[in-house]
């Protein structure tokens, strides 16, 4: 099957400092996902992205999808508390995305007092 | 509006036993799917369902069933739990061009 390289595994940060995560793929992907999971819950959409070179934002996370469509990146600017939890980015090979999601493993956040 | 439910939230089941995964959908949505997740792992796909009476294997299928036989409806099967099917089980679902929704897992043990 497909493989979604993510990278970190896992960061250790104060609050307030930036955060920057990604993935990398031997396949083209059309559609790029980052989706947070909380302890005991279901993966949370954060951010979707359409296109080669799309920069998309929600709030103090931005999100782009690389141009060679082989990759993407997640920023958290300014890190809070409630940020703490798991990253996962997710790629979409067709269209419609009637075939589902080739998940990466993960980026543990862990945010220290 | 419940979204994606799914039943039970936890389970145990002795080696060889059978059950049964619930999910169903408010949302009138076409596309439903099942995901395991093994710790420290991302999501991996079992089964999905374009609509009511189509289903097809994801990347992971052996030793799961699924059928489809409503919108709402897309339980999953296990006939003869093994311990490597220990695992968190998520359902899903989407409309095509729009996100994913999913439930907030099933935790499935086999002793």
């Amino acid at each position: 099957g497909q493989q979604l390289n993510q990278s970190p595994q896992s960061m250790f940060i104060q609050e307030g400092e930036d955060v920057s995560m990604n993935c990398t793929s031997s396949s083209i992907f059309n559609t790029w996902l980052w989706y947070k999971q909380d302890p005991g819950e279901g993966p949370v959409l954060l951010i979707a992205l359409y296109k080669a070179g799309e920069l998309t934002s929600n709030g103090r996370l931005t999100a782009q999808f690389g141009i060679t469509r082989k990759d993407s990146f997640l920023n958290i600017s300014a890190s809070i508390p409630s940020d703490v939890g798991i990253y996962f980015c997710a790629g979409q090979l067709r269209g419609g995305g009637a075939d589902g999601l080739t998940f990466g493993k993960g980026t543990h956040l862990i945010i220290q007092p | 509006n419940a979204g994606v439910t799914q039943t039970p939230k936890f389970r145990i089941l002795k080696i060889g036993q059978s059950m049964t995964l619930q999910c169903t959908q408010d949302m009138n949505h076409n596309y439903m799917y099942w995901y395991r997740q093994d710790p420290g792992m991302g999501l991996k796909l079992i089964y999905y369902s374009v609509g009511a009476g189509i289903t097809d294997k994801g990347e992971v299928p052996n030793g799961y069933n699924v059928s489809r036989s409503t919108t709402e409806d897309f339980p999953l099967r296990l006939e003869l739990a093994a311990p490597s099917q220990t695992s968190v089980y998520f359902c899903a679902s989407k409309q095509q061009g729009y996100g994913y929704t999913f439930g907030s897992g099933t935790r499935l043990t086999v002793v």
